[in-house]
């Protein structure tokens, strides 16, 4: 298996402009996370899925920020508009049974807004 | 928000010698898990010890948890080089994972 593939890898964008990022699970994995990365707020949950329905959106910092799992093999996570304070290394995860087991991370995507 | 908090912040090690870590948190958990991240990478899940379970070993790693103390510490036996890393543990209370901020550790050759 490929293991979660995320993508892009880097993304450098100016403010006010719309970022979307990718996520494709393990094939067989009901849960899905987004985590975003910062120095100064470390590992943060931003929502989580089950069998592809939004289970918890709680730490979504604003309206600007949406996700979608239209299907069990996608996910996009989208900021609009994008502002430098959202530069991160956003991180998508999948596992079978939630956080009851293992969760496999992708490797990220690294967001600058400038 | 984080659960889990893990100290030291740093750690730097002499190859061949032991790595522990602890972390301590604040409220009733189902299960506790440690990660390792490579810098600019993903995180990779190491080992998962449940609420009921006191200790768990996986190869060099070992974990032990004290429910009545809420912690709960990884020792890395004969670190190499290779095991340079930021390690974090998570604490899982009903479906959510929450990572504490990680101890840096570096191993010197």
């Amino acid at each position: 298996d490929a293991g979660v593939i995320q993508s892009p890898r880097h993304e450098v964008t100016e403010m006010g402009q719309e970022v979307t990022l990718r996520c494709k699970p393990i094939s067989g994995h009901n849960s899905l996370f987004w985590y975003r990365q910062t120095m100064m707020r470390g590992l943060e949950l931003l929502i989580y899925f089950n069998n592809n329905v939004p289970i918890d959106d709680s730490g979504m910092p604003e309206d600007r920020f949406s996700a979608k799992m239209p299907n069990a093999s996608f996910s996009t996570l989208k900021i609009q508009p994008s502002e430098p304070r959202d530069s991160a290394v956003y991180f998508c995860a999948s596992s079978f049974g939630g956080s009851a087991g293992e969760l496999f991370f992708g490797e990220g995507s690294r967001l600058t807004v400038l | 928000s984080q659960q889990g908090e893990e100290d030291p912040q740093a750690l730097s090690i002499q190859e061949g010698e032991n790595a522990t870590m602890n972390c301590s948190y604040k409220t009733s958990i189902n299960n506790l898990q440690w990660y390792r991240q490579n810098s600019g990478r993903g995180l990779v899940h190491l080992i998962l010890i449940r609420s009921n379970e006191r200790e768990k070993h996986s190869g060099r790693l070992r974990v032990t948890l004290d429910t009545s103390k809420k912690s709960s510490s990884l020792l890395i036996t004969a670190s190499r080089a290779a095991d340079t890393a930021s390690y974090f543990c998570a604490t899982d209370t009903d479906y959510k994972l929450s990572f504490g901020a990680g101890t840096t550790v570096t191993v010197r050759a």
